[in-house]
């Protein structure tokens, strides 16, 4: 099973700062299957990023994804307040098995 | 609008089965995959099984093979989520998932079943 460590566990951070949040894989995903989601408190999760870099649908272009292989990068450029939240990565390439990181938690400074 | 919207909270005793439905609409329900996934309280997600809608075909995760079953109704568009033997760990939001297409992860969700397992 492909396991997915995210770093840093939180991140702190003021509106209008970069984020940059990192998703390792223990083994290479080789066809790029990673995506990213955001969760708000007692909210769903909701897709971000699929394909390791491509942008879901209404997602704004401050939100980039990057990487391939083992070693992902979700980028929030200029921090909303809306964007604080925890972001999990997924990969899906050893199907069907879709493991999840532990999540890295985007808190305000 | 595409939605997926699931049965309501449920409270289950040590033991029981639970039986969670979530209902497709707005798209075309047989042509994409729908997944389980699961969160703990304060815990992060966990993915438990897909079903294929069109032909019924399963997959489950390893740690839940011998008690999760997952089935389809397709004149309702609804897919069910069995899950039996319930222990407290198993006390949970569990949500439903479209997998948008091959490369496309999970883009639609439902809003969440939230499972509580007592003693």
């Amino acid at each position: 099973e492909i396991v997915l460590t995210q770093s840093p566990g939180t991140l702190s951070l003021s509106p209008g700062e970069r984020a940059t949040l990192s998703c390792r894989a223990s083994q290479s995903l080789s066809s790029s299957y990673l995506a990213w989601y955001q969760q708000k408190p007692g909210q769903a999760p909701r897709l971000l990023i699929y394909a390791a870099s491509s942008r879901a649908t209404g997602i704004p272009d401050r939100f980039s994804g990057s990487g391939s292989g083992t070693d992902f990068t979700l980028t929030i450029n200029r921090l909303e307040p809306e964007d604080f939240a925890v972001y999990y990565c997924q990969q899906y390439d050893s199907s069907p098995r879709y493991t999840f990181g532990q999540g890295t938690n985007l808190e305000i400074k | 609008q595409v939605q997926l919207v699931q049965s309501g909270a449920e409270v289950k005793m040590h033991g029981a089965s639970l039986k969670v439905s979530c209902k497709a609409s707005g798209y075309t329900f047989i042509r994409y995959y729908l997944h389980w996934v699961r969160q703990a309280p304060g815990q992060g997600l966990e993915w438990m099984g897909i079903i294929n809608p069109g032909g019924g075909s399963t997959s489950f995760a390893q740690k839940f093979q011998d008690r999760v079953s997952m089935t389809r109704d397709t004149s309702t568009s609804t897919v069910y989520m069995d899950l039996s033997s319930l222990r407290s760990e198993d006390t949970a939001v569990y949500y439903c998932a479209r997998e948008g297409g091959p490369l496309n992860g999970f883009d639609i969700w439902g809003q969440g079943t939230m499972v509580t397992v007592s003693s």
